[in-house]
């Protein structure tokens, strides 16, 4: 099984429709991130999580909220979607297990969305 | 702001051939820095990481760091067409976070 899963992996919406993303894993790490990317602007830094009580934004955070419902659990919300938000999010997990470097990050597969 | 540079490609090599991808970094006090792959459509999968200056092998990949020029690359030897892919340089922003690159594009041809 994969160690950070996404759902749903394909979402289509309509322009102002709140929707959830979620992202879980079994790694036990205590870090989780949210990042989208789009073409040729690379991924970039929605929100980040270091504890269930640590919520921290990225560069472009506007527009999203974030939930860390627990440590295994990191979900992102659009509020009210506009077509701008069309992107591929994916959801990324570090720790400090032994054996790993605590700023290795891994990724979910990805959530494509599509706002109309 | 901190920045990491990359040329987007495509780079486009023989099958057989070495292909080195560079990444430049703005943010001197970097200490960690990461290659990842990440095949179209597909998530990020982490190649190689590395943190002091010199080269660093695995397999057919090697990372070369100078932090003195702010430049890291990733050499791939015997490149494949299954290498063909988009890389990813990321360097460690502080606070546990992690700035990418927008990625080079390389084209493996047989």
């Amino acid at each position: 099984d994969a160690d950070v899963t996404q759902t749903p992996r394909n979402r289509i919406t309509k322009t102002g429709k709140r929707i959830m993303l979620e992202c879980s894993q079994t790694k036990g790490h205590d870090r989780m991130y949210w990042y989208r990317q789009d073409p040729g602007l690379g991924l970039r830094l929605i929100y980040y999580s270091f504890d269930v009580k640590d919520i921290n934004k990225g560069e472009i955070s506007d527009g999203y909220s974030v939930s860390r419902q627990a440590q295994a659990k990191f979900s992102l919300s659009l509020e009210s979607a506009i077509p701008n938000q069309t992107a591929l999010y994916f959801c990324a997990t570090s720790g400090n297990l032994a054996g790993e470097f605590e700023e290795t990050q891994y990724f979910g597969p990805g959530t494509r969305l599509l706002v109309l | 702001q901190k920045e990491v540079e990359q040329n987007s490609g495509p780079l486009s090599v023989p099958e057989g051939a070495i292909a080195s991808l560079n990444c430049t970094y703005s943010d001197r006090v970097s200490q960690s820095f990461f290659w990842y792959r990440q095949y179209s459509g597909k998530s990020p999968e982490l190649i190689m990481s590395i943190y002091s200056n010199g080269d660093k092998e695995d397999g057919r990949f090697t990372a070369q760091l100078n932090k003195a020029s702010q430049y890291v690359s990733l050499l791939i030897r015997d490149s494949q067409p299954s290498d063909s892919a988009t890389y990813l340089c990321a360097v460690s922003g502080g606070y546990n976070k992690l700035i990418f690159g927008a990625g080079t594009r390389l084209a493996v041809h047989p």
